[in-house]
């Protein structure tokens, strides 16, 4: 089955690290584009980073630049979001999101979501 | 950055009905422009890309339009799964950005 299952989520107190992976299957991962995409609680979408298909393209909103590392392991099929200082807006469910090809950045396969909760 | 704003935030619709959906940008962005739709507990769904490209297993009632910075979402007859929440999103420039969404419920 082609999917993608993200995990690391969990409840970290402002300041702290939590790290975000996200496992790929059914299809050869090393070819495609990825991003991560967050969702506060009952808010819209927001594009957080962006890899490329061999790594040495990466990308990311402002308001993470610095504090968060996207990477990927193609020999593990597997995304990674390492987020530091992380603060009480950082609070979402966060997704991760396959590129439909490497030229065409709209995301044709999303994982359901891992949650992340900043509190004290 | 490229701001996207939809219209209207919310829509009361009856199954059958035809709806149109807008997507405005704050400047051109060609034809590089997503929709996707999001039901209540689920990742989005990719509905159309490049603005009028319907994805792979998206019906044929939805279709899109436009280029610059007006485009538009049509369902041309809505069934009740299509009950949801509907985003546009750009990708002409970094960084990638969402429109608010708008959602469409049942009248």
């Amino acid at each position: 089955e082609v999917q993608l299952v993200e995990s690391g989520g969990g409840l970290v107190k402002p300041g702290g690290s939590l790290r975000l992976s996200c496992a790929a299957s059914g299809f050869t991962f090393r070819i495609y584009n990825m991003k991560w995409v967050r969702q506060a609680p009952g808010k819209g979408l927001e594009w957080v980073s962006f890899i490329n298909d061999n790594g040495n393209y990466i990308t990311y909103t402002d308001s993470v630049r610095g504090r968060f590392t996207i990477s990927r392991d193609n020999t593990k099929n597997s995304l990674y979001l390492q987020m530091n200082s992380l603060r009480a807006d950082d609070t979402a469910l966060y997704y991760c999101a396959r590129d439909l090809s490497t030229v065409i950045r709209a995301s044709d396969l999303w994982g359901q979501g891992t949650l992340v909760t900043v509190s004290s | 950055e490229i701001v996207l704003t939809q219209s209207p935030a919310t829509l009361s619709l009856s199954p059958g009905e035809r709806v149109t959906l807008s997507c405005r940008a704050s400047r051109s962005i060609g034809t590089y422009l997503t929709w996707f739709q999001q039901r209540p507990g689920q990742a989005p769904r990719l509905l159309i890309y490049d603005a009028f490209n319907r994805a792979t297993g998206i019906p044929a009632r939805f279709s899109g339009s436009g280029s610059g910075t007006d485009f538009t979402l049509t369902i041309s007859s809505l069934e009740p799964e299509d009950f949801a929440v509907y985003y546009c999103q750009q990708r002409s420039e970094w960084p990638l950005t969402f429109g608010g969404g708008t959602k469409v419920d049942i009248k």
